[in-house]
């Protein structure tokens, strides 16, 4: 069984609508990411979380430690949000992460 | 803005060839990683680099290694490239600590034929 699992693995929305993709993890953690990656390739960085909410533009973080749960949620989605959204997360001082597979969104005009 | 290259987007090579990847990194970090990228699979570590000469094994080493000469570039060797080897590869590097906010490159899409 992974560390990180995440779901839905493949999600399809239309233009506007709220979407929200689930990480849950079986290890005690230091800190949470939530990673974007376009077609293409390159990677980059969200959110960190090591507990509570984050806010960014239309994008928003959330976990619960207790529940070893994070979520990550899209408002008003767009078609450029389309991308993979992967979570990974840091278990105690160490500087290495381990990662979900990924969500793979499209969002439809 | 923290800058990771790596030195190719797209690479064929054939069974048995050495192939060097390479990646440079312009903000000083002392951690440096190599992944690769599966579907299906996520990224998964390779090796781990800490310090200049300094490496670590990651969850699938083998079949790989890695040279740390000077602390911006981190090399990922294939001594003999098989077809398994067909992937996309991804470096990445941090500070020590930070929450352990990676920056990544670019990729390289690896194919063995």
């Amino acid at each position: 069984k992974n560390e990180v699992e995440q779901s839905p693995q493949n999600l399809t929305a239309q233009e506007g609508e709220f979407i929200t993709i689930n990480c849950s993890y079986s290890v005690g953690i230091s800190a949470l990411h939530w990673l974007q990656q376009h077609p293409g390739g390159g990677i980059v960085s969200l959110f960190m979380l090591s507990s509570g909410k984050k806010k960014h533009g239309r994008l928003i973080a959330t976990i619960n430690i207790q529940e070893k749960h994070s979520s990550l949620h899209i408002t008003a989605s767009h078609p450029r949000d389309s991308a993979v959204y992967i979570c990974a997360v840091r278990s105690g001082g160490g500087n290495k992460l381990t990662f979900g597979t990924g969500t793979q969104l499209k969002v439809e005009l | 803005d923290v800058k990771v290259t790596q030195s190719s987007r797209y690479l064929v090579k054939r069974t048995g060839e050495k192939v060097f990847l390479e990646c440079v990194q312009d903000m000083d970090h002392e951690n440096m990683f190599w992944y690769r990228q599966d579907p299906g699979l996520g990224l998964r570590l390779i090796y781990f680099s800490y310090d200049v000469k300094m490496k670590e094994k990651g969850d699938i080493p083998e079949g790989y290694s890695v040279s740390r000469e000077k602390k911006e570039r981190f090399s990922l060797i294939l001594e003999s490239a098989s077809t398994n080897q067909t992937s996309m590869y991804l470096c990445a590097s941090s500070f020590s600590g930070r929450l352990g906010e990676q920056f990544f490159g670019p990729g390289t899409r690896l194919t063995v034929l």
